[in-house]
């Protein structure tokens, strides 16, 4: 069982366009949800993270929004760039215990 | 260069041969996971030590898999009689994990295998 649901698998958008990735999750004991960013061929990288206690987390042109009622958070990249071209992995993870990744999404940024 | 190392970085074997992978996180990390990731999916837990204890094992670890932290440094995973379905990348993550802190895992590069 899929215990992070994210979506879409892939994505498509122009440069300097707004990405937006999802994630659900059902374990109301998570309570630490980061991003990662992984190229190919690489180990997954840390983006972002936030926790429960917070809606909205802003890093540069990354953005989590969480919504802790629905049990969904999403990144959003702004200014989308070629550059981020990669594929993103959203988490989750009750404190001290292992981490639960969703499926993936590939991003491509269409220069 | 501080980061997660893992060696070897690939690995082709034939089936039925046993194979290990080293994992050295960064120094001051109590805590070091092992995951398994297939093409396209994300990354699936493996097992992880606090120190040299191993606290947690999934169920995907077969009795062919087995994995180490001697002196709570390095670690490594070993899978013994290989199979086809055993091709992945492996990846080493490790975290310092201190009371009231948040738990952010630092990943390795992995270590690709393939068998034939």
């Amino acid at each position: 069982q899929q215990q992070v649901k994210q979506s879409p698998q892939s994505l498509i958008v122009q440069k300097g366009g707004i990405s937006i990735i999802n994630c659900a999750y059902e374990n109301t004991a998570f309570d630490y949800f980061p991003w990662y960013q992984q190229f190919p061929g690489k180990g997954p990288a840390l983006l972002i993270a936030i926790r429960p206690d917070v809606s909205e987390k802003k890093e540069g042109r990354f953005t989590i929004s969480f919504n802790k009622s629905a049990k969904q958070f999403s990144l959003h990249i702004m200014d989308s760039q070629p550059g981020d071209s990669a594929t993103y992995f959203c988490a989750a993870t009750p404190t001290g215990n292992q981490f639960y990744f969703g499926t993936g999404t590939s991003l491509t940024v269409i220069p | 260069d501080t980061g997660v190392s893992q060696d070897p970085r690939h690995k082709i074997t034939k089936r039925g041969q046993n194979v290990t992978f080293r994992c050295d996180p960064i120094s001051e990390h109590n805590r070091l996971y092992w995951y398994r990731q297939t093409l396209g999916q994300g990354p699936e837990f493996l097992t992880y030590f606090q120190n040299e204890a191993q606290l947690e094992k999934s169920r995907l670890l077969s009795d062919r898999f087995s994995a180490e932290r001697p002196k709570g440094s390095f670690s490594t995973l070993e899978i013994q009689r290989t199979e086809q379905g055993d091709s992945a990348m492996y990846l080493c993550a490790s975290s310092s994990l201190t009371s009231g802190a948040q738990e952010t895992q630092y990943f390795g590069p992995g270590t690709r295998l393939l068998v034939l």
